[in-house]
């Protein structure tokens, strides 16, 4: 069965830092893996999406690489802003019923002004 | 780009009622379509993947009488909480993808917050 985890759970960092989350998952028969951003009480922004044959993605200040082997990903982000404060959630894509997700607990992300 | 509008928003309702939640793809036709749920703090739980004109899969433990869904159109999905007990209250999330591939964009609503009193 499936399972993906983020660590830090939370992360509070000041203005200007750079940062990295992670995300790792325990089966790599995965078909993509994505990241969402997800305010308070809201739905979920697609971030990046790397397919399962890629090894990065980059978006602005966003960069996501994947290492399936290692059942790893990071997603990096550069030069926080305090409105880059959310809820940041990493899945994978498994084959069946439909290519469906499955989630990590998500990483908490708080930038100080 | 692609939007799905789910509704409604908020809803609260007495304990034994029966709540729909609506999900709209409002630009793309949606092949497949999923349910999940969301407790505070935690992650998103896969409820059911539907699939236009056919039976909704659920996973394991989710109760397919309670949690009611259907797939009538390729524009329209809705997910009826029956018998509604404070236990249900959750904030509950669909998403839509508009092809078969599946690196194709997943979309998603902005979530309905149900409040069983």
């Amino acid at each position: 069965k499936q399972e993906v985890t983020q660590i830090p759970a939370a992360l509070s960092v000041p203005e200007g830092e750079n940062l990295v989350l992670n995300c790792s998952f325990t089966d790599s028969a995965i078909y993509n893996l994505q990241w969402f951003r997800q305010d308070p009480g809201k739905g979920l922004t697609s971030l990046l999406l790397i397919q399962s044959s890629q090894r990065e993605q980059t978006s602005g200040r966003l960069n996501a690489s994947l290492d399936k082997s290692s059942g790893r990903s990071t997603l990096y982000i550069a030069a926080s802003q305090p409105g880059d404060s959310a809820t940041y959630l990493c899945a994978v894509g498994i084959y069946n019923q439909g290519g469906k997700l499955i989630f990590g607990q998500g990483t908490e992300l708080s930038v100080k002004p | 780009g692609a939007v799905v509008s789910q509704h409604p928003s908020r809803v609260i309702c007495k304990s034994g009622t029966s709540v729909k939640i609506e999900c709209r793809s409002l630009d793309f036709q949606a092949t497949t379509m999923f349910w999940y749920r969301q407790f505070p703090k935690q992650s998103l739980m896969l409820m059911a993947t539907s699939n236009e004109g056919s039976k909704a899969t659920y996973e394991q433990g989710v109760e397919k009488d309670k949690f009611l869904i259907n797939h009538a159109s390729l524009t329209l999905s809705t997910l009826t909480v029956t018998s509604a007990h404070p236990e249900d209250s959750s904030f509950y999330i669909c998403s839509a993808r508009g092809g078969t591939d599946y690196n194709s964009p997943l979309h998603f609503g902005n979530g309905t917050r149900l409040t069983v009193t």
